[in-house]
């Protein structure tokens, strides 16, 4: 079945520690994008490419990173700068005419 | 500035009532609006959606209306029922952009 997959489903992160974030889609879609969604809060973006090796920041980029080696994947990397990093994250995807196809999500918690 | 106005914010139906949430947008570039339905710790799941040359489509029990003179699209789910209760996200995007801008979303619960 062709969707995207997000892992891990939940991930702990220390103080000052940089963590990856993965999202893999098989449904050969040009755009991918991620979001960060707080309890209670809509979904706000964080990054977004439409090609590969093409990337623009989002809404609330600062202290994330991402990177677009493949159509296939876009992996989120949460930096030490990030200072609230705990929130629930989505990665989705699309073709132009169309909505989103989101993942399942990564929750992550700093500890 | 917010694209995309969602209300209410929380919303609370009997089983059986109608759940009605409504979206308005400024933007007139916006032709394609699509609903998505969020589950606690899910992804949020396309649900329904329109383009402006119609001002109304119906999939089962979920029906958008759109009024493109006021700016404005509302979503109703009709006989209400509890597996309803979710969190639904109006978006709207416009011509060739791939991007969506979304509303700030609704908390339907629907009491047995």
């Amino acid at each position: 079945d062709g969707g995207i997959t997000q892992s891990p489903k939940y991930l702990f992160r220390k103080e000052g520690q940089n963590v990856t974030l993965s999202c893999e889609q098989n449904l050969n879609h040009d755009a991918m994008y991620w979001y960060r969604q707080d309890p209670g809060q809509g979904l706000r973006l964080i990054y977004y490419s439409q090609i590969v090796n093409d990337f623009q920041k989002g809404d609330i980029a600062e202290g994330y990173s991402v990177s677009r080696e493949k159509k296939e994947s876009f992996p989120l990397t949460v930096t030490s700068a990030q200072k609230n990093p705990t929130a629930f994250y989505l990665c989705a995807s699309s073709e132009q005419a169309y909505g989103y196809t989101f993942g399942s999500g990564t929750r992550l918690t700093v500890v | 500035q917010q694209q995309v106005k969602q209300s209410p914010q929380s919303l609370i139906v009997q089983k059986g009532g109608i759940s009605i949430i409504n979206c308005a947008y400024e933007n007139t570039a916006f032709d394609y609006f699509p609903w998505y339905q969020q589950f606690p710790g899910k992804g949020p799941a396309l649900l329904i959606a329109i383009r402006p040359d119609v001002s109304e489509k119906k999939e089962g029990r979920f029906t958008i209306s759109f009024n493109k003179s006021a700016k404005q699209f509302s979503l109703h789910i009709m006989d209400s029922q509890p597996g309803d209760s979710a969190t639904y996200f109006c978006a709207a995007r416009a011509g060739s952009n791939y991007k969506l801008t979304f509303g700030k979303g609704t908390l339907l619960t629907v009491n047995p």
